[in-house]
């Protein structure tokens, strides 16, 4: 069960350049997110999804957007790159979000130089 | 405005003896609390929660206490061992909210010494 996987693990991007974090669980979970945590801060909710077609503004949207056209897949959209968005990248699911625990991927360091 | 904080970034414990892993909200709603704990290059993960009609919730080694009326939750972990060592995040939300609604602490490094 690969549960919550993330591609890539590393990337680093000029300034104003765009890229595509994939995110796909295998858990038919309802609910996916988001998450970017800078050093020493803890991880803050860019965007989160209750299901396919759904999507909705965490609390740090600006400069990204999503789209979750199936229940597996929920891709993260940097559309013109900047060094504020240097960071490390989760993505995260949840069977129905309620209070729930979340299940983690592994991570994707992005670095914007 | 962090409404959980963890204020200490590091603690280092000797293999066997407990750990007291520190955390603190500010927003009197939050009646939902989790513990995850992260090893470098990995994703969270879950290790305990508590909600606020406990006061204490145990699994195993770990032990999470809440104190409402300081606005305070610690997670105790007894004994301590070397694959304990990792990052430990506490979380903080709503039972009839939706987990968009976490709110995470900074996060404490424990290092657990042999």
């Amino acid at each position: 069960n690969a549960g919550v996987t993330q591609t890539p693990k590393f990337r680093i991007l000029k300034i104003g350049q765009s890229m595509t974090l994939q995110c796909t669980q295998d858990m038919n979970h309802n609910y996916m997110y988001w998450y970017r945590q800078d050093p020493g801060m803890g991880l803050k909710l860019i965007y989160y999804s209750v299901g396919a077609g759904i999507t909705d503004k965490g609390e740090v949207p600006n400069g990204y957007n999503v789209s979750r056209s199936t229940t597996e897949d929920f891709p993260l959209r940097l559309e013109l790159a900047a060094p504020s968005q240097t960071s490390v990248y989760f993505c995260a699911s949840s069977y129905s979000g309620e209070g729930e625990k979340l299940f983690f991927g592994s991570g994707t360091q992005l670095s914007v130089l | 405005d962090q409404q959980v904080k963890q204020n200490s970034p590091s603690l280092s414990v000797q293999e066997g003896r407990i750990s007291i892993l520190n955390c603190d909200y500010t927003n009197s709603m939050f009646d939902y609390f989790l513990w995850y704990k992260k090893y470098p290059a990995e994703g969270p993960t879950f290790l305990i929660s508590i909600s606020s009609i406990k006061d204490k919730n145990e699994d195993g080694r770990f032990t999470v206490f809440l104190n409402k009326s300081a606005k305070h939750l610690s997670l105790h972990i007894v004994p301590s061992q070397p694959g304990d060592s990792a990052v430990y995040f506490c979380a903080a939300g709503r039972i009839s909210g939706s987990a968009r609604q976490l709110t995470f602490g900074s996060g404490t490094q424990l290092t657990v010494l042999p």
